[in-house]
């Protein structure tokens, strides 16, 4: 079992550029979710699925979209990068949302220009 | 004020010693609460979840306090392994909530 991939691992892009982050879990996990983790802060809830074809906004969900393509893959999109948005993203699982341990992949560390 | 609040340390401790440190929440609905490991440019990983009557997994024990709202984590017999940052996380509603982390620097 793979657990929980994520790519791209590294990404540099220029601001106003797009581009979609990729998850996908191999447990057969209900509830997928997208974090963003900076400097000082604890990690901060983009966008969460509760179940396969529901999405549902987080703490921080401006600049952001998501799509649940199925039950195994969460994607993450940016569509104009701001430097703002310089971050490391970390995607994660559980069997029901929020109630249990969640699993996490190895993080995107995003840099904006 | 935070909802969560974690002393950022570094706590510098020598090998063999005993460390403990604290997590402060402010929001008394707070209905479950955990322990995450993170090191260095990794993912989170649970290291434990904290219930109400305290439990221990090992050399790691975790505490409840809900009267002052907060929950902490003991290490006993500290390995230079045990470096890492330590996340406390507390669920609001089923919403998570993360702490900024606590950095434990376990010195040979």
């Amino acid at each position: 079992n793979a657990g929980v991939t994520q790519t791209p691992k590294f990404q540099v892009l220029k601001t106003g550029q797009s581009m979609t982050l990729q998850c996908a879990q191999d447990m057969n996990h209900n509830s997928m979710y997208w974090y963003r983790q900076d400097p000082g802060m604890g990690l901060r809830l983009i966008y969460y699925s509760a179940s396969e074809g529901t999405t549902d906004k987080g703490e921080v969900p401006n600049g952001y979209n998501v799509s649940r393509l199925n039950k195994r893959e969460f994607s993450l999109r940016l569509e104009s990068a701001a430097p703002s948005q310089t971050s490391v993203y970390f995607c994660a699982s559980s069997e029901i949302r929020s109630v249990n341990e969640q699993f996490f992949g190895p993080g995107t560390r995003l840099t904006v220009l | 004020r935070k909802e969560v609040e974690q002393d950022p340390g570094p706590f510098n401790v020598p090998e063999g010693a005993t460390v403990a440190f604290n997590c402060t929440y402010s929001n008394s609905a707070s209905q479950s609460f955990f322990w995450y490991r993170q090191d260095c440019r990794k993912e989170p990983k649970l290291l434990m979840s904290v219930y109400s009557s305290g439990n221990e997994d090992g050399r790691f024990t975790a505490q409840l306090n809900r009267a002052s709202q907060y929950i902490s984590l003991l290490i006993r017999d500290s390995k230079l392994s045990d470096s890492a940052t330590y996340l406390c996380v507390v669920n609001i509603n089923y919403q998570l909530i993360w702490g900024a982390g606590t950095k434990l620097i376990i010195k040979p």
